[in-house]
């Protein structure tokens, strides 16, 4: 099977970094994905990696490490406008856009 | 360029009523996913269609539970008799192709409401 794991909630301060991990167990790798969703909203594609390693776009990068089926979030220079959950993805065993979900992180920015 | 659409918005039934959701892919998308998401957890993926043919229905209930996607015309997920447990946030997703994360887009969602 496939499963995702990452941490409920995480608060953090305007200007600040955080990073939300995401460890998975998957029977074949296709990628990790991240998404974002505000409250009542709908998800919004933010990052995917498919090779070890950082990707940056903008103030958010994502971290991947398949020998340790790790990846992070890293969201810099926060703002309050990033109070949101954030969830990791994977695509499934087949390879095809149908998504497996972690349960989300929620994060909480404060002044 | 539209993105994808979903109606309703919310939708409001009684137990053992009919409800419909509908979305409209993006344009020149032909890969619709529909995904449930109950309060506080992430999407679950129910089932994956193209024009007129169900991919995989692995995540759909058997029973009251059906999907479609016809040559002409929005998908459709249809539950019948709903039931209380049936409420939660439904959302589709559109791709042009079956692989590709970063090209699939999601509706804003329909959320039903049993009473």
């Amino acid at each position: 099977g496939q499963s995702l794991e990452q941490p409920s909630e995480v608060t953090a301060v305007e200007g600040a970094i955080v990073q939300i991990n995401c460890t998975y167990q998957t029977s074949g790798f296709y990628g990790l994905s991240w998404y974002q969703q505000h409250d009542g909203g709908a998800p919004t594609f933010l990052s995917y990696n498919a090779l070890d390693g950082l990707e940056e776009t903008g103030r958010f990068s994502s971290f991947l490490s398949r020998s340790d089926s790790y990846g992070y979030l890293l969201l810099q220079e926060l703002q309050m406008k990033d109070s949101a959950s954030y969830f990791c993805a994977v695509p499934s065993s087949g390879g095809y856009n149908k998504l497996i979900f972690g349960a989300g992180t929620r994060l909480a920015v404060h002044p | 360029n539209a993105g994808v659409m979903q109606n309703p918005r919310h939708l409001v039934r009684r137990r053992g009523q009919e409800a419909r959701l509908r979305c409209s892919p993006m344009k020149g998308h032909s890969h619709v996913y529909w995904y449930r998401q109950l309060p506080e957890e992430g999407l679950k993926f129910m089932v994956y269609l193209q024009k007129e043919n169900i991919i995989d229905e692995s995540g759909m209930p058997k029973e009251r539970f059906s999907a479609e996607f016809p040559k002409e015309g929005p998908s459709i997920l249809r539950i019948q008799q709903v039931v209380r447990g049936d409420s939660a946030a439904y959302f589709c997703a559109s791709s042009p192709r079956d692989r590709g994360i970063d090209e699939q887009f999601f509706g804003p969602g329909t959320r039903l409401t049993v009473l």
